[in-house]
């Protein structure tokens, strides 16, 4: 089954506890991205991934690091969480450049930042 | 800057009762306008790609029609579980980024 997976669903953590959302597919997709979630505000791009070993800076990357060694991964980093990056967070996937397909999402990271 | 925005927030309507979902849009060459369906807690699900206006596609009781600069998405007697938030986003020219609006969260009562 073509998927995208996330872990963990849910997490409560502390201010400046180093964290990791993994996030992995299985549709060979070359472009992969983070996004979060805020009443109100929509879903936001964090960052994005085109390729293996090719990061970018999506609309709100402040306190997130990202990285891309293979393929179907695409781990989020929050190196010293703050309260504000409390969120939903999604990792989405798609074929990549000069297709129209659309992106398909992950079941969601519930993160709590106390 | 690539913007989306979505009308009304939330709608409530009777079972049966049909309507529409508004998305304006604002996009230097589309590419590309997509809806999606999400659930509470969950991830969004997709439901339509539209790629040029006058396009129209279909799906159960959804329909997305497209024009130059917003989508509509028609609801045709609804279910209780038709009941979700409906996102609207679009993909322009040179850019794999899909820009959101805030969505729809519409409401069926039996």
């Amino acid at each position: 089954e073509a998927q995208v997976t996330q872990n963990p669903r849910y997490l409560i953590t502390v201010t400046g506890k180093k964290l990791t959302v993994t996030c992995s597919q299985n549709m060979n997709h070359e472009y992969m991205s983070w996004y979060r979630q805020d009443p109100g505000l929509g879903l936001r791009q964090i960052y994005y991934s085109m390729n293996v070993e090719v990061t970018d800076k999506g609309d709100v990357p402040e306190g997130y690091k990202v990285s891309r060694k293979e393929k179907r991964n695409f781990p989020l980093i929050l190196e010293s969480p703050s309260p504000n990056q409390t969120s939903l967070y999604f990792c989405a996937s798609t074929r990549g450049r000069g297709y129209t397909d659309t992106q398909y999402f992950g079941p969601g990271t519930r993160l709590t930042v106390l | 800057e690539d913007q989306v925005t979505q009308s009304p927030e939330a709608l409530r309507l009777q079972e049966g009762e049909s309507s529409s979902l508004n998305c304006s849009y604002t996009v230097s060459g589309l590419r590309g306008l997509f809806w999606y369906r999400q659930d509470p807690g969950k991830g969004p699900e997709f439901l339509f790609t539209l790629y040029s206006a006058g396009e129209e596609k279909e799906k159960e009781r959804l329909k997305a029609t497209l024009t130059k600069k917003e989508s509509f998405l028609h609801i045709t007697a609804p279910k209780p579980e038709d009941s979700a938030t409906y996102l609207c986003a679009v993909k322009g020219f040179g850019n794999e980024k899909l820009t959101f609006g805030t969505g729809t969260r519409l409401t069926i009562i039996p």
